[in-house]
């Protein structure tokens, strides 16, 4: 069965960092593209970051540029989402999803709440 | 960045109509186009992509058409288990975005 499985989501404060990851079975990582969605509870999804099959090339959206990096550990199977200088809009659930056009797995996701 | 916009942006139908949700895009995406299903407290679903291919496991009620700016998904015959929130979105150029969702709720 194809399964990904977040993890890391939490507690912080304004400024904090996170380390989100997102643990694959049932697919190599090393052959597809994946990416991090976030969703505010009770609103829409926003595309947050995308990577390629080796990992060379990586897409933000502008409001995550500069203070999240995707990376992935092909031969740990992961998918990594460091977040730096994080702010209270950056609460949402993140999901780890598999797909470079359609977005066909996606995990249930990890809780990241930034407040004091 | 490319806007995409749903409309309506709730739909109440009862069980066994049909119902059609648009989504439009800010600039021409040609067929890049995806659309998803939510329901309350899961991960969304992808249903079709390329505008109107629909993945093998999704029942073929469900319908996708449309290119460059106009795009619309029809769901024929509604079941129960249809009722959810209905994303669009482009990846037609970076950075992805989604439409803000169509709820299909129960009438």
């Amino acid at each position: 069965e194809v399964q990904l499985v977040e993890s890391g989501g939490g507690l912080v404060q304004p400024g904090g960092s996170l380390r989100l990851s997102c643990a694959a079975s049932g697919l190599a990582l090393s052959t597809f593209w994946m990416c991090w969605v976030r969703q505010v509870p009770g609103k829409g999804l926003e595309w947050v970051a995308n990577i390629n099959r080796d990992g060379s090339e990586t897409y933000y959206v502008d409001s995550a540029r500069g203070r999240f990096t995707i990376s992935k550990d092909n031969a740990k199977n992961s998918l990594y989402l460091q977040m730096n200088s994080l702010r209270a809009d950056d609460t949402a659930v993140y999901f780890c999803v598999r797909g470079h056009k359609g977005l066909e797995i996606w995990g249930q996701g990890t809780t990241v709440t930034v407040s004091s | 960045e490319i806007v995409m916009t749903q409309s309506p942006g709730t739909l109440s139908v009862s069980r066994g109509e049909g119902v059609t949700l648009s989504c439009r895009a800010s600039q021409t995406i040609g067929n890049n186009l995806a659309w998803y299903q939510q329901k309350p407290g899961q991960a969304p679903r992808l249903l079709i992509y390329d505008a109107a291919t629909r993945l093998t496991v999704v029942p073929a009620r469900f319908s996708g058409s449309g290119s460059g700016t106009e795009f619309t998904l029809t769901i024929n015959s509604l079941q129960s288990e249809d009722f959810a929130v209905y994303y669009c979105q482009q990846y037609n150029d970076w950075p992805r975005t989604f439409g803000q969702g169509t709820k299909v709720e129960f009438k």
